[in-house]
């Protein structure tokens, strides 16, 4: 069965550390792969996309992903984190002909401390 | 360019009891998709529609039904709520299938 999975339920990091977040995805093929962030009383944001070609993607507000089919991962990562990065944040994959049906992991929640 | 807003913001229903929850999509999007998104989880696709046509559907019941006017707002109606079906439920539209912009949500509660 085709599944995303976000091993991290929960990441506490200190403004100005790395942050990593981990995607592992099960399909019969490579499928689209996004990342999204969702805010307390927001819709989801798209902050990057890998559909094919260069496998380290470059998103917004300093994020970046990279691909890695012999691992089947997609993991996130920015390299120094502000407080308003505090967020939930999930993984999707889509079917290669039908991106607008997304599936979803079930989230990390990233808080930022001082 | 007015984005996705969805209406109501919070709603409260009791069992058994029907809901409409409305869309409406982007500037020049014809395309919706609804999820719904249980306390802690990820959003799950419910359904999408394509210039006013169901074009996929995801793992829900038939008493989970949607429209699409021409103007390419939608509706999604839940009949016969159960307690499951609190959650929040979030609508994205795009332009043929392209990247989607999700509006910020309705929270349903079932009680």
């Amino acid at each position: 069965a085709q599944s995303v999975t976000q091993p991290d339920i929960h990441i506490t990091v200190s403004e100005g550390a790395s942050l990593e977040l981990r995607c592992n995805y099960s399909y019969g093929a490579t499928p689209y792969l996004f990342w999204y962030v969702q805010s307390p009383g927001q819709g989801l944001q798209l902050l990057l996309k890998y559909f094919s070609g260069d496998t380290l993607v470059q998103g917004i507000k300093g994020f970046e992903a990279e691909f890695k089919r012999s691992q089947s991962s997609f993991n996130l990562r920015k390299p120094s984190v502000h407080w308003s990065d505090a967020a939930e944040y999930f993984c999707a994959v889509a079917e290669t002909d039908s991106w607008g049906k997304l599936q979803f992991g079930a989230g990390t929640q990233v808080v930022v401390t001082p | 360019e007015t984005g996705v807003t969805q209406s109501p913001t919070h709603l409260i229903k009791t069992r058994g009891q029907q809901v409409t929850l409305r869309c409406s999509s982007q500037s020049g999007h014809n395309t919706v998709s609804w999820y719904q998104q249980a306390l802690g989880q990820g959003p799950q696709f419910i359904f999408q529609y394509y210039r006013e046509e169901e074009n996929g559907r995801g793992n829900f019941p038939p008493r989970f039904s949607g429209l699409q006017f021409p103007n390419y707002s939608s509706e999604l109606n839940v009949n016969a709520l159960e307690l499951d079906d609190s959650a929040l439920y979030l609508c994205a539209s795009s332009l043929n299938h392209n990247e989607q912009f999700f509006g910020p949500g309705t929270r349903l509660t079932v009680l």
